[in-house]
């Protein structure tokens, strides 16, 4: 069974801070995907990332899968309210369907 | 409109009744997903299909039935269903190219079990 592990779980933090969230497994995934759930709503994708030590920006936020394919992270630089949500990961491995992370509550204070 | 649709969006039941949720999309996509959410905690996959005659179980399908009437429709079933299956469920579908497999999700059914 492939696992991914995020952390921190909550985290809350005043507007114009920086966060990293992070996405860990002891599993290789071919790719590695970022969600943003909002409340009432379903996720949305955010990002896909599939090579090694790969980095991808999308406006203030950076993603960058792990040199071996095992982790991930996502910084936020400056974070805004519009923020807010739950930022999920989730390893993609051949033809199975997507591992999903225990995902991250984000709250931002103005 | 919508390409991910799921009906009821909100349903209250009582222990022990048949429960069914209905999901359809017009998105073309052969693979469709059940994901059961509890509060504030991530998504746990319940069933998946990736074609009309294919079903697979999830981490989660104790408790849980599926039918895939079409490519577009994909329906749960809590053939009796308990306290402990009160969650948000979503249905969702992908279109697998290469090494990714990008999920739309729908809006959701929130379900409580009394």
């Amino acid at each position: 069974t492939q696992l991914l592990e995020q952390s921190p779980q909550f985290l809350s933090i005043q507007e114009g801070e920086n966060l990293t969230v992070y996405c860990n497994s002891s599993s290789v995934f071919s790719s590695l995907q970022w969600y943003r759930q909002e409340p009432g709503e379903g996720p949305v994708l955010l990002v896909t990332v599939v090579t090694g030590g790969e980095v991808k920006k999308l406006k203030r936020l950076t993603f960058q899968f792990g040199d071996a394919r095992k982790d991930s992270s996502l910084h936020i630089t400056a974070a805004q309210p519009g923020d807010t949500g739950l930022y999920l990961c989730a390893g993609g491995a051949g033809r199975r369907a997507l591992t999903f992370g225990s995902g991250t509550r984000l709250q931002v204070q103005p | 409109d919508a390409d991910v649709t799921q009906t009821p969006r909100n349903r209250i039941t009582k222990t022990g009744k048949r429960i069914m949720l209905e999901c359809s999309q017009t998105k073309g996509h052969d693979r469709m997903y059940w994901y059961r959410q509890d509060p504030g905690l991530g998504l746990q996959l319940i069933y998946y299909s990736f074609d009309v005659k294919d079903i697979n179980k999830g981490e989660i399908s104790d408790g849980y039935s599926v039918s895939r009437q079409a490519q577009a429709k994909f329906s749960l079933s809590l053939e009796s269903a308990i306290p402990n299956q009160t969650a948000l469920y979503f249905c969702a579908t992908s279109d697998h190219r290469g090494l990714t497999d990008t999920q739309y999700f729908g809006p959701g059914t929130r379900l409580t079990v009394l």
